[in-house]
Order: structure tokens, then sequence, then C-alpha cells
């Protein structure tokens, strides 16, 4: 078990360019969510996966945003045509079974820049 | 909906001197509580959660948090701070009565600590 896992950890891009970003998740987590964290701020919902289904998404994921987790293991987070808006730091978390409310495993992040 | 405010941006305190950060949530039935730390370029990390059941709440690294419905308030404590508790602290809610699995972070509190 080596935690949760994103890469890139850092990326820098150009306004108007799309990007992708992925998580694996400790491996017997059958949930995954991304959120969003700006600087000084709290992290901010994104979405949530049990197995390969979309459960939640929060109004801040545009339809600039998608996300996917296909076979129910790792999930890409993808921005299409991003804004200097979109920089931020993307964070991913992990947690598996009942009772584990609230108790995810972060991963350590992919930072966006956006010039 | 439900929000967290976190009251103190910055606190400073000395080592081994006692530890309470602020948080107040708004949440209109039971909230679900919980308290994350952040060291610099790391993911988070959960100190404790509350769902129900004793108020008085222990988590690791020696905190313990105390839910006060009639306050509205989560404040988490330690009675003797070590250097290594300087991070950021962030006080979340969830709604897990509701079945949603999203967690609303308040802004977050820094902690220095003095030698």
């Amino acid at each position: 078990d080596t935690g949760v896992s994103q890469n890139p950890r850092h990326k820098i891009t150009k306004r108007g360019q799309n990007v992708t970003f992925r998580c694996d998740p400790i491996s017997e987590h059958n949930r995954l969510y991304w959120y969003r964290q700006t600087l000084g701020q709290g992290p901010e919902f994104l979405t949530y996966f049990q197995n390969e289904a979309q459960l939640e998404k929060s109004r801040l994921l545009s339809d600039r945003f998608s996300a996917e987790r296909p076979k129910g293991s790792f999930s890409t987070l993808e921005i299409q045509r991003t804004e200097q808006g979109d920089s931020a730091m993307y964070l991913c978390a992990s947690s598996a079974g009942t009772g584990e409310y609230g108790g995810y495993t972060f991963g350590s992040g992919t930072r966006l820049t956006v010039v | 909906a439900q929000s967290v405010t976190q009251p103190d941006i910055h606190i400073t305190v000395s080592e081994g001197a006692s530890l309470e950060l602020r948080c107040n949530y708004s949440y209109g039935a039971t909230p679900y509580l919980f308290w994350y730390v952040q060291s610099p370029g790391q993911g988070l990390q959960l100190l404790l959660k509350y769902f129900s059941g004793d108020t008085l709440v222990q988590g690791i690294k020696g905190f313990e948090a105390e839910f006060k419905r009639s306050q509205s308030s989560f404040n988490l404590r330690k009675p003797s701070v070590h250097w290594s508790d300087a991070a950021e602290y962030f006080c979340a809610v969830g709604a897990g009565d509701t079945g949603r699995r999203a967690l609303t972070f308040g802004s977050g509190t820094r902690l220095q600590v003095q030698p």
C-alpha cells in the first residue's frame, strides 16, 4: 500500500490548452473523490465515484471539466480550454468500507498553473 | 447547504503551550464533523471525526475536539503543542445523514509554533 498517488505533481499550461490529471487510489478502496484547493482556501469538493459510477458532482464542475474512473480503479480529471481561474491544487482522495465516511486518504495533489 | 467558519486565519503558540482552534459550522441536521491537518506540500491527514455519541472525541497525535450543538462549534484542542504540529488545520462538515459524501471545508487556520 503506497497511498494515493497523483500524477503529475506539477503542470504548467497555456490558457486554452487541455490538461489531464491521473489519480491512483489505494488498491482496495472503492470510493474516490476529487477536490480543488486554491491558495489560502480549504479544499472544495468536485466529484465522487463509487467504483466506476460517478455519484456526485459539484456545481464547480463546469462543462469544461470531466472525470472518469473507467474500471473502478484509477481516475482521470480532464480540464478543457483551461482558464487562469483553473489554477489550483487538485486533490484526489480514496476510502473504503462502511464507517469510513470522511476518513479519506488524500494524495499530495497536482498543482496546476495556467499562464 | 452546510458551511464552516474558522475565525482564526493564523495562530502562533509557544512550544509546550496549550492550543485551541475554533470551528463553527452551519447545518440543519446532525452534522458529521472532521478535523484535517495539512503540512506544506502534502495532502490532508484526518485527525479525528465526530458522527454521534460522546461529544468529546479523541484523535491522533494527542488532539481532541468537543462538539457543542448549542454553539454549533467543534473546536480542536491539544494540551501541549510540539514544534512538529506547525501546519494548516482544516475543519470540515459532511451531510452524512443524507448519504451525500461531499465534505465542506473551512478556509483553514495556519499554526505557527515558537521555540
